[in-house]
């Protein structure tokens, strides 16, 4: 079985700086994606990020980038220039490939805070 | 990505009774999950829906208690049984279609916050 962990159950951050947040996970699986997933107040969860596990350039999107170390199973989340609407609880997630039935396994979350 | 709704967003109900909670997707899409989020925890995967067939549960969920029905490819329903204090949360339904394309990302519904008397 797969495990996630975040290991920070809190962040803040002051608006315009950098932060990153930490996740670590547990596999025997060689093929599986990972995920970043952003859940602010209004509790819709939001992806922000994929990553696939053969790939082993990091995937970006706009301000939002991953440091993947797949031989340490490290999946960490930068956030650049850190906006006010950034503060959410953020999520790293595991899906194994193929075969897992698509099955998401969700680490226990970073409440992260933007502060001005 | 497919756009999904929940009904309804939210409700309180008492010990004992049972409530339906539906989900609907804008395009026809194979597999729905279900998913319970406890306050101040994280997501734990209910069940897996096909239409035409039996969902699959996960370990420590049963049909008895959070049966699901399937009619068609667009919507889905999870019900929460004999409701207990311990079965308030916010119960998501996700896919990982869009537009007849599997992703291998799921994507949320906006989810249904249940309390429970």
């Amino acid at each position: 079985a797969q495990t996630v962990t975040q290991s920070q159950p809190e962040m803040s951050v002051q608006e315009a700086e950098t932060v990153t947040l930490s996740c670590t996970y547990d596999t025997s699986e060689n093929n599986y994606y990972l995920f970043w997933y952003k859940q602010p107040p209004s509790r819709q969860m939001i992806l922000v990020i994929r990553q696939e596990a053969y790939k082993q350039q990091n995937a970006t999107e706009n301000r939002f980038s991953v440091n993947f170390q797949k031989a340490a199973k490290s999946f960490s989340l930068k956030i650049s220039d850190s906006q006010l609407g950034d503060t959410a609880m953020y999520f790293c997630a595991f899906m194994k490939l193929p075969g897992g039935g698509n099955k998401l396994t969700f680490g226990t979350g970073t409440q992260l805070k933007v502060e001005l | 990505s497919a756009v999904i709704s929940q009904k309804p967003s939210r409700d309180i109900c008492q010990r004992g009774t049972s409530l339906t909670i539906q989900c609907q997707v804008d395009s026809q899409v194979t597999m729905m999950f279900w998913y319970r989020q406890q306050p101040g925890q994280s997501l734990t995967l209910i069940a897996t829906a096909n239409q035409g067939s039996e969902a699959t549960y996960e370990s420590g969920f049963v049909i008895d208690k959070f049966p699901i029905s399937r009619p068609n490819l667009t919507f889905s329903t999870l019900t929460v049984s004999n409701m207990s204090p311990e079965d308030s949360s916010i119960y998501l339904c996700s896919v990982d279609e869009s537009a007849g394309v599997l992703t291998d990302t799921q994507y949320f519904g906006p989810g249904t916050r249940l309390t429970v008397l």
